[in-house]
């Protein structure tokens, strides 16, 4: 089945500086990458997906990348503030299957 | 728009009991998916209800059910619990059963076995 890998588990990043989070997947079928932030004790929240018929997708300060060669998609988060500062999860799920597999998950912490 | 409810927040079981977690979804949402997050790890798929019926299901042994209500509501009952089973369990909405469909998730019951 599908395994996805992230990278790395932890990152320190200063303020203002940019975050670059990577995962790679396992299943080449796979073609809808969410990404999730989970603050300390609440619920993931979606902040930004993307499906394999685009390279790239920004919202404001973040943005996705996706190489279905390679089979691997990274957040990129610009200009980090202190509530950035959360556990991001990538995930990813194929046509045919109702499930998201996550990765293991990348605590970020921006210092002031 | 009310967002996904789960209760109870938190719960102590002994091993060997059974379990009950409740999940109310967004509204507008018709499908619900179980996920169990384990302390540092990514959630991992249990399985989706759509239509009152299992639609997928992850690597979870027969223990592990499930129910989804008329209104959408749903339920995830673990028998025989067993000190694995210590985790925080996670319900998440979405509008459809479409693997691609945006996932709601709730704040989670964290199950301790002891």
């Amino acid at each position: 089945g599908e395994n996805v890998e992230q990278h790395p588990s932890t990152l320190s990043v200063q303020e203002g500086d940019s975050a670059v989070i990577k995962c790679t997947y396992s299943d080449s079928a796979s073609n809808y990458f969410p990404w999730y932030k989970q603050e300390l004790g609440k619920r993931p929240q979606l902040i930004i997906d993307i499906r394999s018929n685009v390279g790239e997708k920004k919202d404001q300060r973040i943005a996705v990348t996706l190489n279905k060669t390679a089979k691997h998609f990274s957040l990129h988060i610009t200009e980090t503030q202190p509530e950035d500062s959360a556990i991001y999860f990538c995930a990813a799920s194929k046509a045919g299957a109702q499930k998201l597999v996550f990765g293991q998950g990348t605590r970020l912490t921006i210092n002031p | 728009e009310t967002g996904v409810t789960q209760s109870p927040t938190h719960l102590i079981k002994t091993r060997g009991q059974q379990v009950t977690l409740r999940c109310s979804s967004q509204s507008g949402h018709n499908t619900v998916s179980w996920y169990q997050q384990a302390l540092g790890q990514g959630p991992q798929f249990i399985f989706q209800y759509y239509r009152e019926e299992e639609n997928g299901r992850g690597n979870f042994p027969p223990r592990f059910s499930g129910l989804q209500f008329p209104n959408y509501s749903s339920e995830l009952n673990v028998n025989a619990l067993e000190l694995d089973d210590s985790a925080l369990y996670l319900c998440a909405s979405s509008q459809e059963s479409s693997y691609n469909s945006p996932l709601h998730f709730g704040n989670g019951t964290r199950l301790t076995v002891t």
